[in-house]
């Protein structure tokens, strides 16, 4: 069974500076996938960004990146020059390893200070 | 594509009344899930299908759930009789592969009274 960890269960940043969300994860797979979603009030579930566990290369898109440490089982995301808009709960989940549905993390809210 | 239709968006119900949510998933995906959000336990993945075959149900918290596909366009949760406890927001998602992005659905909000 896979668990996810997000240890920060609210986070508050400026508009223009950057934060970093943290997560660890458990798996004893080693083909799996993480990825981090962004639910705005609107309770919408929207994907911010992916990262196969068998690439090297933290993923990227835009404002958003990933830092993810395999050994350690730690996948954090940066969100730089933050927005407004950027308000919103951040799961973290993952994939894989004959588990094909996502397993969720407990989200953090983000809140932007303007 | 119109992105994964999920309905009612907003159900409120009596406890015992049967309640039957419904998914369409974005065409062309063979895989279909089932999620339960609560405060207390956040995003539970309740069953998910493959080619419209039902794959694991362990998520399934009591045989009040049951959930159906019974063709690629087309899947219900159905809660019978329905409880307070099962107050939550339902999503669905769909997959074109396993283990990869799922496209979640607008989720249905339960409240049972």
């Amino acid at each position: 069974a896979q668990t996810v960890t997000q240890s920060q269960p609210e986070m508050s940043v400026q508009e223009a500076e950057t934060v970093t969300l943290s997560c660890t994860y458990d798996t004893s797979e080693s083909d799996y996938y993480l990825f981090w979603y962004k639910q705005p009030p609107s309770r919408q579930m929207i994907l911010v960004i992916r990262q196969e566990a068998y690439k090297q290369q933290n993923a990227t898109e835009n404002r958003f990146s990933v830092n993810f440490q395999k050994a350690a089982k730690s996948f954090s995301l940066k969100i730089s020059d933050s927005q407004l808009g950027d308000a919103a709960m951040y799961f973290c989940a993952s994939s894989g390893g004959g588990a094909d549905g996502l397993t969720f993390g407990k989200g953090t809210h983000l809140i932007i200070q303007p | 594509d119109a992105g994964v239709i999920q309905s009612p968006r907003h159900e409120v119900t009596e406890m015992g009344q049967e309640v039957t949510l419904r998914c369409k998933p974005i065409s062309g995906h063979d895989y279909l899930f089932w999620y339960r959000q609560t405060m207390m336990r956040g995003l539970e993945l309740l069953i998910y299908f493959n080619n419209n075959v039902p794959i694991d149900d362990s998520g399934m918290p009591e045989d009040r759930f049951s959930a159906k596909m019974p063709n690629a366009s087309f899947s219900t949760l159905k809660i019978q009789p329905s409880e307070p406890r099962d107050s939550a927001v339902y999503f669905c998602a769909s997959s074109p592969q396993p283990y990869n992005e799922q496209f979640f659905g607008p989720g249905t909000r339960l409240t049972v009274l």
